[in-house]
């Protein structure tokens, strides 16, 4: 199975409501990302937790990580039309003399409805 | 703000045909990336590139692709001999460091194979 899975595949609230986001992997990380792509658009970075830290906020997004969970969830508070978008956790792992690699999920397409 | 730059933003070839894929990473990141999106699938990783050498490749990134760093600021992949099922988007990322930071990542490449 894969290494990073996004829960749910989709996503759909209204202006104003909260949204969550949920990301499980297997093995242990050195850190999670958070990226968010617009349709036909490249990838942005979001937000990084590293496997000490258990919760990390900037501006309306909150990430939290549960490494005994192998879990980590993305908030979003207060959405906006704007934040419509797919949204993909990325697990950095190390591989074995100095090399890292980083793995996307398969993401979560998020819908606001204004 | 620095930015990962790609170009085509659309190239269509024929089956069998080479192709190369352009991207100019931010200037003073170390580390450079290519993944692949199949259309409404999730992100795949296909190699990164450090010090003018392959540091990491997937199973995807087999005798058929190949990386180079040509000069100073260009970071291509070339697929040799395209396949249908090579249709997909390419994004290029860059990094400043390794299992530390993100990666920075272009507006990608669709390549279309018919």
């Amino acid at each position: 199975s894969q290494q990073g899975e996004e829960d749910p595949q989709a996503l759909s609230i209204q202006e104003g409501e909260n949204a969550t986001m949920n990301c499980s992997y297997k093995t242990s990380i050195n850190n999670l990302q958070w990226y968010r792509q617009n349709s036909g658009r490249g990838l942005v970075h979001l937000i990084l937790i590293r496997s000490n830290e258990r919760e990390k906020h900037s501006g309306r997004l909150r990430v939290t990580l549960d490494t005994s969970k192998k879990s980590s969830s993305l908030l979003i508070t207060a959405s906006r039309a704007a934040d419509t978008a797919s949204y993909f956790c990325a697990t950095e792992i190390y591989s074995g003399a100095g090399s890292y690699q980083l793995t996307f999920g398969k993401g979560t397409k998020l819908s606001v409805i204004p | 703000e620095p930015e990962v730059t790609q170009t085509p933003s659309h190239q269509v070839t024929q089956m069998g045909q080479e192709v190369i894929l352009r991207c100019v990473p931010i200037s003073n990141h170390l580390y450079f990336y290519w993944y692949r999106q199949i259309l409404g699938q999730k992100v795949e990783f296909l190699v990164s590139f450090y010090n003018n050498e392959i540091s990491e490749k997937s199973e995807i990134f087999d005798d058929q692709f190949s990386v180079e760093r040509p000069d100073g600021s260009n970071f291509t992949l070339k697929i040799r001999s395209t396949k249908l099922e090579d249709s997909a988007m390419y994004f290029c990322a860059s990094s400043w460091a390794r299992g530390t930071g993100e990666l920075f990542f272009g507006e990608g490449s669709r390549l279309t194979v018919l």
